[in-house]
């Protein structure tokens, strides 16, 4: 399996509170994802980071932030958490980038916003 | 947003039947990708394919990407219940982005 560590595995929150959730890999990959799942949404992706420092946004990037600083960790933050974002949370890293080579997931964060 | 169709969402089969799995859009992709999750674990890749026409197996399993890059096909020959999961495409757009579809959930029953 690839190295993708995603904590913490499950997390109850309440609205309205800051919320991160961390991904960390130990394969030295370049790239790296945050997608959401949801029923009949397939995966969504949120934001992602092509480097330490550099991120860009997803699809569905409005209510949450993210930052890398070093190459092994990505977090995702909801500033203010609200129950829209209830959802089942994927990290996904990648060497070249998804358009062109396999993507590893992590084995997700289910988030729930009470 | 670039949407990705699949089709059925539900499936539920006997071991040993065949299936095709559907992955439909009205955009045009650079590549597709398929993927299989089962509960609890995030996707894994199954297979890639690039060229418009190209016909991809693996075992039992055959991938096809449309002529026009538009869409792909998942057909499994002499399904085992180790094939149940949920099926998800994906489609390559733009420098680094994928469009996942809505997923197939596969069910084999023994």
């Amino acid at each position: 399996d690839a190295g993708i560590t995603q904590s913490p595995r499950h997390k109850v929150t309440e609205t309205g509170t800051p919320v991160t959730l961390r991904c960390h890999q130990t394969e030295n990959h370049r790239y790296m994802y945050w997608y959401r799942q949801d029923p009949g949404h397939g995966l969504r992706l949120i934001h992602y980071s092509y480097g330490v420092k550099d991120t860009d946004k997803g699809e569905v990037s409005d209510g949450y932030s993210v930052s890398r600083s070093k190459t092994e960790d990505f977090l995702l933050t909801l500033e203010s958490a609200t129950s829209s974002q209830t959802s089942v949370y994927f990290c996904a890293i990648s060497e070249l980038g998804q358009k062109n080579t396999e993507a590893f997931f992590g084995q997700g964060t289910r988030l729930t916003v009470v | 947003t670039q949407l990705l169709e699949q089709s059925p969402q539900f499936l539920s089969i006997q071991e040993g039947e065949n299936l095709t799995v559907y992955c439909n859009s009205s955009s045009v992709f650079s590549s597709l990708q398929w993927y299989r999750q089962e509960p609890g674990e995030g996707p894994v890749l199954l297979v890639t394919v690039v060229t418009g026409g190209e016909v991809k197996k693996l075992k039992r399993l055959t991938f096809q990407f449309g002529d026009a890059r538009k869409d792909s096909s998942l057909h499994i020959t002499a399904a085992q219940p180790g094939d149940t999961g949920l099926y998800l495409c994906a489609g390559a757009a733009g420098a680094n982005n994928l469009f996942f579809g809505t997923g197939t959930r596969l069910t084999v029953i023994p």
